[in-house]
């Protein structure tokens, strides 16, 4: 079954400190990979997605990510946060399958807190 | 405005007592799914349609049922509740897919769920 790892519970930062965020997932096939965003009080948003192509992502509000394949990751960066960036964020996954097209289920990780400290 | 509803917000229940969570979209999604986030666990998703009449099954899906009979609404049915479904649930909807999968899923509010 596949499953995903969010290594970090939660992480404290200050503002302008860099950020990196890991995703690792077990499934040997094609996926596709997104990160969603929940800030405090509100819903999922997502952040970036990456279906093919370029294995940098870039997302909103300075948000990127490098899909590795060799290393089942797809980690989360950014380069300078802000105190608006506290949040929890999740990295999802959805096995494409072999004819193509994919299973309708999105696995998600248990999402990593983000807190920034002004 | 383009959004996802879901009634109700809040609902504190008693085990055993039938209840249906509503969702409803009106981006003409064809894509619609339930979610349920409780505490280190993240969200999990409980049950998926592809279209009218088409649902299947997500992660954790008992104890729920769904039903899909138009495009727009997607209800979540707790036949029978228990405690260990007091949770947080969202319901999301996508448009059509691309590769193969639904593109950006536009989440609901949520429903906190009570069960005494």
């Amino acid at each position: 079954a596949q499953s995903v790892s969010q290594h970090n519970h939660h992480v404290i930062l200050s503002e302008a400190a860099s950020l990196e965020l890991g995703c690792n997932y077990s499934y040997g096939g094609t996926v596709n990979l997104f990160w969603y965003v929940q800030y405090p009080g509100q819903h999922l948003q997502l952040l970036l997605k990456y279906f093919s192509g370029d294995p940098l992502v870039k997302g909103i509000k300075g948000f990127e990510a490098e899909f590795i394949k060799s290393k089942f990751s797809f980690n989360l960066r950014k380069p300078s946060v802000q105190w608006s960036d506290t949040a929890e964020y999740f990295c999802a996954v959805n096995a494409v399958m072999n004819y193509g097209g994919s299973q309708g289920n999105l696995i998600f990780g248990k999402g990593t807190k983000l807190s920034v400290k002004p | 405005e383009a959004q996802v509803t879901q009634n109700p917000r809040y609902l504190i229940t008693v085990t055993g007592k039938k209840l249906t969570v509503t969702c409803s979209q009106n981006m003409n999604h064809e894509y619609m799914s339930w979610y349920r986030q409780d505490p280190g666990l993240g969200l999990r998703q409980i049950y998926y349609s592809m279209n009218v009449e088409v649902t299947d099954k997500g992660d954790v899906p008992e104890g729920y049922k769904v039903s899909r009979k138009e495009k727009r609404n997607f209800p979540l049915i707790l036949e029978s509740p228990s405690p260990n479904q007091t949770s947080l649930y969202f319901c999301a909807s996508s448009p059509r897919w691309v590769s193969g999968f639904p593109e950006t899923q536009y989440f609901g509010p949520g429903t906190r769920l009570l069960v005494l």
